[in-house]
């Protein structure tokens, strides 16, 4: 129950096109839910985060979607840029706990030129 | 300039040593957290404190000890009895509520 699982494993998008990577989790005491993005290398950034009072949350070219009653959340990467090319990762934890935030396997997301 | 600092970058083992790994933060968190991460995988926690003086063991304790004297710190031992140490650490802290922040990592490699 403490689990999140994400989907795909590995993604490969066309420059321009929209990238899509989806999560599904079990708990639902979670109650806030981020997107990190990681380079080789590199420590994981926080891209993006939502909470489930809110269906969707737009910043630039990146949108989480968020559906309660699925259980389901989802990152939308528009137009997307060879740049953007990464590890996804997402998460959810729960608010005043200072307990784990529970991630998914994570996303390599490969945009072609 | 705040944030999570972890040193060495790079970290070389060798066979029967321990080594740690630091990780310092200015951010006042309270919680620290130890991931590993593996080529292509994902993350893996090792060990978390959510005070001073108090951590408990994550998915994959077994061959890592850690100490949290202050706040600030939460540094990482990796002992002989981890097998197989060769791979990419990361720290990381957060406040309850608060976005987790990571650290650079430090990567760790067996002579």
């Amino acid at each position: 129950q403490q689990q999140v699982k994400q989907s795909p494993q590995s993604l490969i998008v066309q420059k321009g096109g929209i990238s899509i990577i989806n999560c599904a989790y079990e708990n639902t005491a979670f109650d806030y839910f981020p997107w990190y993005q990681q380079f080789p290398g590199k420590g994981p950034a926080l891209l993006i985060a939502i909470r489930p009072d809110v269906s969707e949350k737009k910043e630039g070219r990146f949108t989480i979607s968020f559906n309660k009653s699925a259980k389901q959340f989802s990152l939308h990467i528009m137009d997307s840029q060879p740049g953007d090319s990464a590890t996804y990762f997402c998460a959810a934890s729960i608010t005043n706990r200072d307990d784990k935030i529970i991630f998914g396997k994570g996303t390599r997301l490969h945009i072609l030129p | 300039d705040g944030g999570i600092t972890q040193s060495p970058k790079y970290l070389f083992r060798k066979e029967g040593q321990n080594v740690t790994l630091s990780c310092e933060q200015n951010l006042n968190h309270d919680a620290m957290y130890w991931y590993r991460q593996d080529p292509g995988q994902g993350l893996r926690l090792i060990y978390y404190s959510q005070i001073v003086n108090d951590f408990q063991k994550g998915d994959i304790a077994e061959g890592y000890s850690v100490s949290r004297e202050k706040k600030e710190s939460f540094p990482l031992t990796v002992t002989s009895a981890q097998k197989n140490p060769t791979a990419f650490y990361l720290c990381a802290s957060r406040t309850s509520g608060e976005t987790q922040y990571f650290g650079p990592g430090t990567r760790l490699l067996v002579l």
